[in-house]
Parts: structure tokens; sequence; C-alpha cells
């Protein structure tokens, strides 16, 4: 069965500095792979997606995220993080029958926390 | 585009009551699903439907949780009888294609069985 690991449970960076969001899947074939976020109360919220082609995909308010198969890594990252990026990041990967993503698996999800 | 509402947003309720959530997805959406969050086991999926057919049910914790979608445009999620550990933040999301283009969440219903 598909897994995914986040590694760290709770990052602190200051605001204006860069950060990466660690990821690591298992799964047998190349699988979809996902990064949302969640702010405090409310539900979660698509920030970009990895289904094939490029490596490096780009997402909303700045983010961006690399597939690198050998690692079987999807990390996030954003080159200046700003005080409003401070919530919850949730990695998953999709599996579902061939061709599709239809059955997400989500992460334990890392808390980010920026200071001023 | 309203998004996927839920409904209630917080529910509180005593111990052997029954509670029904409830979702409504985006419009053209064909596929449907619920999740669980708690902190201890995180995001879990329940159940999900494509085109108002339950396709993979293996996460729906006992009989005691059911799940219907009835049409295109709304789903409950029942509990009857409800415990103290169904206590949790359920979250409705529904995706176009598969999940091609990722799940949209619904903001979650907050549920307390006390």
């Amino acid at each position: 069965a598909q897994s995914v690991t986040q590694p760290d449970i709770h990052i602190t960076v200051s605001e204006g500095a860069s950060l990466e969001l660690r990821c690591n899947y298992s799964y047998g074939a190349t699988p979809y792979l996902f990064w949302y976020v969640q702010s405090p109360g409310q539900g979660l919220q698509l920030l970009l997606k990895y289904f094939s082609g490029d490596t490096l995909v780009q997402g909303i308010k700045g983010f961006e995220a690399e597939f690198k198969r050998s690692q079987s890594s999807f990390n996030l990252r954003k080159p200046s993080v700003h005080w409003s990026d401070a919530a919850e990041y949730f990695c998953a990967v999709g599996v579902g029958r061939t061709g599709t993503a239809s059955k997400l698996t989500f992460g334990t999800g890392t808390r980010l926390q920026v200071t001023l | 585009d309203a998004g996927v509402i839920q409904s209630p947003r917080h529910e509180v309720t005593e111990m052997g009551q029954e509670v029904t959530l409830r979702c409504k997805p985006i419009s053209g959406h064909d596929y449907l699903f619920w999740y669980r969050q708690t902190m201890m086991r995180g995001l879990e999926l329940l159940i999900y439907f494509n085109n108002n057919v339950p396709i993979d049910d293996s996460g729906m914790p006992e009989d005691r949780f059911s799940a219907k979608m009835p049409n295109a445009s709304f789903s409950t999620l029942k509990i009857q009888p409800s415990e103290p550990r169904d206590s949790a933040v359920y979250f409705c999301a529904s995706s176009l294609r598969q999940g091609a283009y990722g799940y949209t969440f619904g903001s979650g219903t907050r549920l307390t069985v006390v």
C-alpha cells in the first residue's frame, strides 16, 4: 500500500527566509503527488500537483515542488516566506485505477511557524 | 462557485445519539470523498463515490458509520449511535476527472460527542 512520510512535525522560519518542507512517498509506480495547505479552522487548499512531465512544478502563493524519483521525494519550497504562510502543510499521494488519482493518502502534516 | 459546502460547521451531541453530516459538492464534479481528521490518526479516507456510486468504503471504521449520495449534489455521512471516540473534524471533498485537477475540500464539520 502507498504511504507518505513528512519527517518534520514542526518547522519555524523567519519571515523572508527560504523554506523547504520534506515529503517522501512509498509506492510501486509513479504516483500522483500533491501538496495542500490548511489554515486553522479551515479546509485543505491545493497548492500544487504533479502527475507527469516536468519534475519541477509551480503552484499558488509562490510555492514550488520538485519530484525526485531516485529519492522518492516531493519536497515543497518557497524562496521567501511571508507571515501569512504560517499553517499546516500536507503532502499526499494519489493512487487509483490506472490513470487516475482517485484515492488520496495524506502525510501527517508539517506545522509551519513564521517569526517576524 | 461556492465551493464544497458542508453543514453543520460544528456539532455537539451526546453519546448514543444519531449524527448526520451533510455535503454539497461542486457542481459537475463526479467524485466525492469523506475524510476524518484527528490528532492521533491524521487525515483518513472513509469512503468515496463516483457518479453517486460508492466505490471504496474500506475506511469506514464500523457499521455505525454509513454514507449515502442520493444525487450528484448531495451526500450524507451518518453515525448511529455516536461515541466519544468519533469526535473529529469530518471533511468532504469533490473532484473532477478522477482527481486530475486535485480535490476541493469543504471547511469541515467539527463533531464533538460528549
